[in-house]
């Protein structure tokens, strides 16, 4: 029972660049969500879902795009990679039937050169 | 849009110190508010939360909180750290019906041995 896997740990992106973070659960958790953390700023929303094939913006949803085709897994993608972009990304599970009691992955390193 | 505040942004106690750190939040209506602690390399995690009822709501490794309405905060309280509570405390608050949990900037706590 590996819980929320996000993958890759660690990136470093050129400018323009592009790339996928993969999150996948094995919770059977519908709802889930990616959060970026940045120094002194918290963590922020950038997208969430409620369910496979369903999907919505959050606080900072702008540069990126995600998709949700099955329950399990959630990926984020930045199309063209900015330094703005810099940040650890959190994903996370849980919330229905039990709201805001979220369960996250280990986070992923961006870094945007 | 909600925010939440944390004022204390790192805090630095000796073991057997207690502690009290502050959250503050700006909605008006009805919340449900929760901790959330990250131990240093590990991922978020939850301490405490409140939905309803006591004000005084008690968490894992002998952390309570408590709600104050008229205040609008949910101050987090430990009348004895120790060492391995060294890690980063972040306040939530979660509009009631909504999916979007907001998050304080954090605050870091060093427990000195």
């Amino acid at each position: 029972n590996a819980g929320v896997t996000q993958t890759p740990k660690f990136r470093i992106l050129k400018i323009g660049q592009s790339m996928t973070l993969q999150c996948t659960q094995d919770m059977n958790h519908n709802y889930m969500y990616w959060y970026r953390q940045d120094p002194g700023m918290g963590l922020k929303l950038i997208y969430y879902s409620v369910g496979a094939g369903i999907t919505d913006k959050g606080e900072v949803p702008n540069g990126y795009n995600v998709s949700r085709s099955t329950t399990e897994d959630f990926p984020l993608r930045l199309e063209l990679a900015a330094p703005s972009q810099t940040s650890v990304y959190f994903c996370a599970v849980g919330g229905q039937g039990a709201p805001g009691e979220l369960f996250f992955g280990e986070g992923s390193r961006l870094t945007v050169l | 849009a909600q925010s939440v505040s944390q004022h204390n942004h790192h805090v630095i106690l000796s073991e057997a110190a207690s502690l009290e750190l502050g959250c503050n939040y700006s909605y008006g209506g009805t919340v449900n508010l929760f901790w959330y602690v990250q131990y240093p390399g590990q991922h978020l995690q939850l301490l405490l939360k409140y939905f309803s009822g006591d004000p005084l709501v008690k968490g894992i490794k002998g952390f309570e909180a408590e709600f104050i309405k008229s205040k609008f905060s949910f101050n987090l309280r430990k009348p004895s750290v120790q060492w391995s509570d060294t890690a980063e405390y972040f306040c939530a608050v979660l509009q009631t019906g909504a999916n979007n949990l907001f998050f304080g900037t954090g605050t870091r706590l060093t427990v000195i041995p």
